[in-house]
């Protein structure tokens, strides 16, 4: 079984919608969790970044963590054709110079005018 | 203006071939990462290296090479014991303990003649 678990998709919504995306994980020493965005054929952009349980907001995303289900969420308002990406969660125990982090497959969006 | 290179952005292999990719960064990060993906597989870790001259294996190390003489330079090389290179590669770094983001090059996609 994979440490973490992300729904591939294709997920194809219109404009305007609101999106959710989410991740689940097996191992309990993740702390610190991100949320990356890729176009086609580029690297991946880093989008938003948690460490404790709780909602993050920046813009029209918002990041959801929630340790005890492990279980961490991306949810996307307003969404827009420019937010047609791939979205990788990715998680890490941290607490070490350079820590490794442990990426979900990706979730294909595409949000259609 | 600050971030990671990588070139070339395609490379083509001949069989028995060894071919080497190119990263640099200009932030000042001390870790340095190489990941593999392929469609349907998410990021996988190539090798990683927390610090000059030194460098660790990561979970498909077999069939590459890295060297680490600068702290800004972390070159991948593909050897001819790698059957199946043909994927997208990707480079990271991160800087030390307290930011556990990485952050991402453009990419190199690999492909066999």
């Amino acid at each position: 079984q994979k440490e973490v678990e992300q729904d591939p998709g294709p997920l194809s919504v219109p404009e305007g919608a609101i999106v959710s995306l989410n991740c689940t994980y097996s191992n309990s020493a993740f702390q610190y969790f991100m949320w990356y965005r890729q176009y086609s054929r580029k690297g991946p952009e880093l989008l938003m970044y948690t460490y404790s349980s709780g909602n993050k907001e920046d813009g029209r995303f918002t990041a959801q963590v929630d340790k005890s289900s492990k279980y961490i969420s991306l949810f996307i308002r307003d969404s827009q054709p420019s937010d047609s990406a791939t979205y990788l969660c990715a998680m890490t125990q941290g607490g070490g110079r350079g820590s490794r982090l442990t990426f979900g497959e990706g979730t294909q969006l595409t949000v259609n005018p | 203006d600050g971030g990671i290179t990588q070139s070339p952005k395609y490379l083509f292999r001949k069989e028995g071939q060894n071919v080497t990719l190119s990263c640099e960064q200009n932030l000042n990060h001390d870790a340095m990462y190489w990941y593999r993906q392929d469609p349907g597989q998410g990021l996988r870790l190539i090798y990683y290296s927390q610090i000059v001259n030194d460098f660790q294996k990561g979970d498909i190390a077999e069939g590459y090479s890295v060297s680490r003489e600068k702290k800004e330079s972390f070159p991948l090389t593909v050897t001819s014991a790698q059957k199946n290179p043909t994927a997208f590669y990707l480079c990271a770094s991160s800087s030390v303990v307290g930011q556990e983001t990485q952050y991402f090059g453009p990419g190199t996609r690999l492909l066999v003649l």
